[in-house]
């Protein structure tokens, strides 16, 4: 069965002050592994699209890298506007659709 | 220029009745998705349509049910409500393909009492 694991479960900030969020997880024939940012009220907002170990993506503050095991979103000099919950998901093979699996996200909280 | 739409936004009902969530996307999208999203905040995978045809349903009770009359909309149809349905619901579409990603709606917030 396909799992994913997110670490911290929250996580607190000053502004400036640089982190990363973990995301761990095993699947049979991963496709791709996303990102996405969940702000209270409303629907996740797709970030990244993952698809091979080593490879990395940027958008401002934000990177998100990949190994065969975890992927890790990498924040920089933070700001308060960046207070979310972001949610990691995996697809896996072909049996699986388009399904996604998601984990249990981050609560960040960035602090001026 | 919403995306993807769903209505209604916030639905409070009693346990025992029977409820429906409509979902829009003018994305030109071929599959759609219902998710529940439970009070921990994990999100979960319910049903996929591609085509106006049924992918996955994860074990799923069938007092749901889902309704695809064309590839812009997904209705779900939730019969004999029950405690435990209290969730947000969420929609979803995408392109059908490796590693597409998905766009979600607002979220419909069901409350049973």
């Amino acid at each position: 069965e396909d799992q994913v694991t997110q670490s911290p479960e929250a996580l607190r900030l000053q502004e400036g002050e640089s982190s990363s969020l973990n995301c761990s997880y095993t699947v049979s024939g991963l496709r791709g592994l996303f990102w996405y940012r969940q702000d209270p009220g409303k629907g996740p907002e797709f970030l990244f699209t993952l698809y091979s170990a080593g490879e990395e993506k940027e958008k401002e503050r934000l990177k998100a890298t990949l190994t065969k095991k975890e992927s890790f979103l990498h924040i920089t000099a933070p700001k308060p506007e960046d207070s979310a919950t972001y949610l990691c998901a995996v697809q896996a093979g072909p049996e699986a659709g388009n399904m996604l699996t998601f984990g249990g996200g981050t609560r960040l909280m960035v602090k001026p | 220029d919403t995306a993807v739409s769903q209505t209604p936004k916030y639905l409070v009902t009693q346990m025992g009745n029977d409820k429906s969530i409509k979902c829009e996307q003018n994305l030109g999208h071929d599959t759609m998705y219902w998710y529940k999203q439970d009070s921990k905040k994990f999100l979960k995978i319910m049903f996929s349509y591609n085509n106006k045809e049924l992918i996955i349903n994860e074990t799923v009770p069938n007092r749901f049910s889902p309704k695809s009359p064309d590839k812009a909309h997904l209705n779900l149809h939730i019969n004999s409500l029950e405690l435990g349905d209290s969730a947000v619901y969420f929609c979803a579409s995408s392109l059908w393909g490796i590693a597409n990603e998905q766009f979600f709606g607002p979220g419909t917030r069901l409350t049973v009492l």
